[in-house]
């Protein structure tokens, strides 16, 4: 089955300097990425997704880069704001033209400083 | 345009007690997914529903049944709990795009269920 792993359980950046968020997957044949952001005692928030026939994708201060070559995939955040203070998931589907389960990541905690 | 609800928001029960969970999906969804989150950990995929029936099941024992209405609401039923199943359970809707898959999942804000 799928895994996802986790590079940082932590990242603590400057407010307003850039933040790099990266995620490892396994299967070759996941064709869906999207990374979500969960705040304290909340449910998970859609930011952005990437399918397998792209890898770049852009959305308002977030970009998400996808290497299938090496199976990562990466957020970025610009002018990191202390709303972005929260947890981070990557998570994966695997094609198969049937139910849509996502594998997550464990997340990492994005901490801002002022 | 109503997102994802879930309720109760928190509840506490005994081990061994049985426990439903309600979720409303999203406008314009079809299909519901069950989510468990242990504290520090990402979710874990429970089982998916659409048209009323499981689509997908993760790894979780049959202790953990689902059930889908005609609009589309789902609920999560736990038999005799275990201390063990203390955690968020979190619900996320999608819609069913032409090929079946699933676009993409919006998640509520999760039923945090405590087991003494």
């Amino acid at each position: 089955g799928e895994s996802v792993g986790l590079h940082l359980p932590t990242l603590s950046v400057q407010e307003g300097d850039n933040s790099i968020i990266n995620c490892a997957y396994s299967n070759s044949a996941s064709d869906y990425f999207i990374w979500y952001k969960q705040e304290s005692g909340k449910g998970p928030q859609f930011i952005i997704d990437i399918r397998s026939n792209m890898d770049k994708r852009q959305g308002q201060r977030v970009t998400v880069l996808l290497n299938k070559t090496v199976k990562h995939l990466s957020l970025q955040i610009a002018a990191t704001q202390p709303g972005d203070s929260a947890v981070y998931f990557c998570a994966v589907l695997d094609s198969g033209g049937g139910a849509d389960g996502l594998t997550f990541g464990k997340g990492t905690h994005l901490i801002i400083q002022p | 345009d109503a997102g994802v609800t879930q309720s109760p928001t928190h509840l506490i029960k005994t081990r061994g007690q049985q426990v439903t969970l309600r979720c409303s999906p999203k406008s314009g969804h079809d299909t519901v997914s069950w989510y468990q989150q242990a504290l520090g950990q990402g979710p874990q995929f429970i089982f998916q529903y659409y048209e009323e029936e499981e689509r997908q099941r993760g790894n979780f024992p049959d202790r953990f049944s689902g059930h889908q209405f005609p609009n589309y609401s789902s609920e999560l039923n736990v038999n005799a709990l275990l201390l063990g199943d203390s955690a968020l359970y979190l619900c996320a809707s999608s819609q069913v795009k032409t090929g079946g898959a699933t676009d993409t999942q919006y998640f509520g804000p999760g039923t945090r269920l405590t087991v003494l």
